[in-house]
């Protein structure tokens, strides 16, 4: 179990450019989900993942958003002409499936998105 | 809509001190509750939780949370903290059929050697 890695760790962007991220999640973990986190606040949910299958977006998620799960493994998420407002931390998090602990997630490090 | 209220913001405790912060969520169904401890450039780790069974919980580092259904609450509590507990405490929960999580705002504790 090596945990959930992301990559980049760091984003600076000028607005207007699209960015791309990366999560590994553990391994055997069939469930991911994406958040974003801002100043001061919570980790906000934006989009999750079964296998490959996205199967529930938040309205945070504007159109300017892609994720995507090839082959239920690692996951991407794309954002589009970034804007300042897209400034945050965005974090991945994954969980098993199986009945042992249905909902204990397990967290990234995150990528520090900056739009300047 | 579900939702999750910290009531402290920011927290300053001295070494020893006992420790109590607040959570309360809306949500009229079962619910499942955590809370996620985030070290000073560390990643997000889950402290403890409650599914069902016994509302007194342990978690780690001598963390215990208390979940009172009547009051939509579950307090953590540590009674004697460390300067190592310096850190942002998140309660959260989840409700929802695929499993998401709704965080609070989070407190941040800082604690005096």
């Amino acid at each position: 179990d090596t945990g959930v890695s992301q990559d980049p760790r760091h984003k600076i962007t000028k607005r207007g450019q699209n960015v791309t991220f990366r999560c590994d999640p553990i391994s055997e973990h069939n469930r991911l989900y994406w958040y974003r986190q801002t100043l001061g606040q919570g980790p906000e949910f934006l989009t999750y993942f079964q296998n490959e299958a996205q199967l529930e977006k938040s309205r945070l998620l504007s159109d300017r958003f892609s994720a995507e799960r090839p082959k239920g493994s690692f996951s991407t998420l794309e954002i589009q002409r970034t804007e300042q407002g897209d400034s945050a931390m965005y974090l991945c998090a994954s969980r098993s499936g199986s009945a042992g602990s249905p909902y204990e997630q397990y967290f990234g490090p995150g990528t520090r998105l900056t739009v300047t | 809509a579900q939702s999750v209220s910290q009531h402290n913001h920011h927290v300053i405790l001295s070494e020893a001190a006992s420790l109590e912060l607040g959570c309360n969520y809306s949500y009229g169904g079962t619910v499942n509750l955590f809370w996620y401890v985030q070290y000073p450039g560390q990643h997000l780790q889950l402290l403890l939780k409650y599914f069902s069974g016994d509302p007194l919980v342990k978690g780690i580092k001598g963390f215990e949370a208390e979940f009172i259904k009547s009051k939509f609450s579950f307090n953590l509590r540590k009674p004697s903290v460390q300067w190592s507990d310096t850190a942002e405490y998140f309660c959260a929960v989840n409700g929802g059929s695929q499993g998401n999580l709704i965080f609070g705002k989070g407190t941040k504790l800082s604690v005096k050697p």
